[in-house]
């Protein structure tokens, strides 16, 4: 059984901080992994992609993959209390067009 | 904007009805699918399709039926409602030449009593 693993939260971090979420996933021969974002009762909403090893930033949002570990995080820069929402880490499974999802960890930025 | 619509998007039925729930797109892209959302259960995947002449079943298809009308069109169908099919249905797209990044619509919150 393949698995994307999340720390349900909440994550609770001061306006102005860096909040730092965590993915780990099983299948090791993944390699397109997303972020997204959802507000209660909304759909998910797109922040990032990342398919290599490293860093990708886009704008106050920074997504690392480390493959090896099995691991992809995503970094919020300067927490704004608009950004309290549950991140969703997703991961497709290579040769297939299907992803997986974890049940997403809650942030709050406290103002 | 290209988009991800869903019809309706709210609806109350009650046990045994059959209902369906529609999803339309205009990113052009090839990969359809249906999700469902249960608190604290994440998204779990009902169907997926990648044209209109394959349709995939996924973890939780029981009870649940599809059809890709188009390369734009994504139905699912509940053919006989129970409560425990309360949920917030998500339809989302993909394609592989467009990075493999999944789209969601706006979701249907179904309620069946």
């Amino acid at each position: 059984q393949k698995e994307v693993e999340q720390n349900s939260g909440p994550l609770s971090v001061p306006e102005g901080a860096i909040a730092s979420l965590n993915c780990t996933y099983s299948d090791r021969v993944s390699q397109s992994f997303f972020w997204y974002r959802q507000y209660s009762g909304k759909s998910p909403e797109l922040i990032m992609s990342i398919y290599s090893n490293g860093d990708k930033e886009d704008g106050r949002f920074t997504a690392q993959l480390n493959k090896a570990s099995q691991y992809v995080s995503l970094l919020i820069r300067d927490s704004q209390p608009s950004d309290s929402a549950t991140y969703l880490c997703a991961v497709k499974e290579l040769g297939t067009y299907k992803y997986i999802f974890g049940t997403g960890t809650r942030l709050k930025v406290l103002a | 904007d290209a988009d991800v619509t869903q019809t309706p998007r709210n609806r109350i039925t009650k046990t045994g009805k059959r209902i369906m729930l529609e999803c339309s797109q205009t990113k052009g892209h090839d990969r359809m699918y249906w999700y469902r959302q249960d608190p604290g259960l994440g998204l779990r995947l009902i169907y997926y399709s990648f044209d209109v002449k394959d349709i995939n079943k996924g973890e939780i298809s029981d009870g649940y039926s599809v059809s890709r009308q188009a390369q734009a069109k994504f139905s699912l169908s509940l053919e006989s409602a129970i409560p425990n099919q309360t949920a917030l249905y998500f339809c989302a797209t993909s394609d592989q030449q467009r990075g493999d990044e999944q789209y969601f619509g706006p979701g249907t919150r179904l309620t069946v009593t």
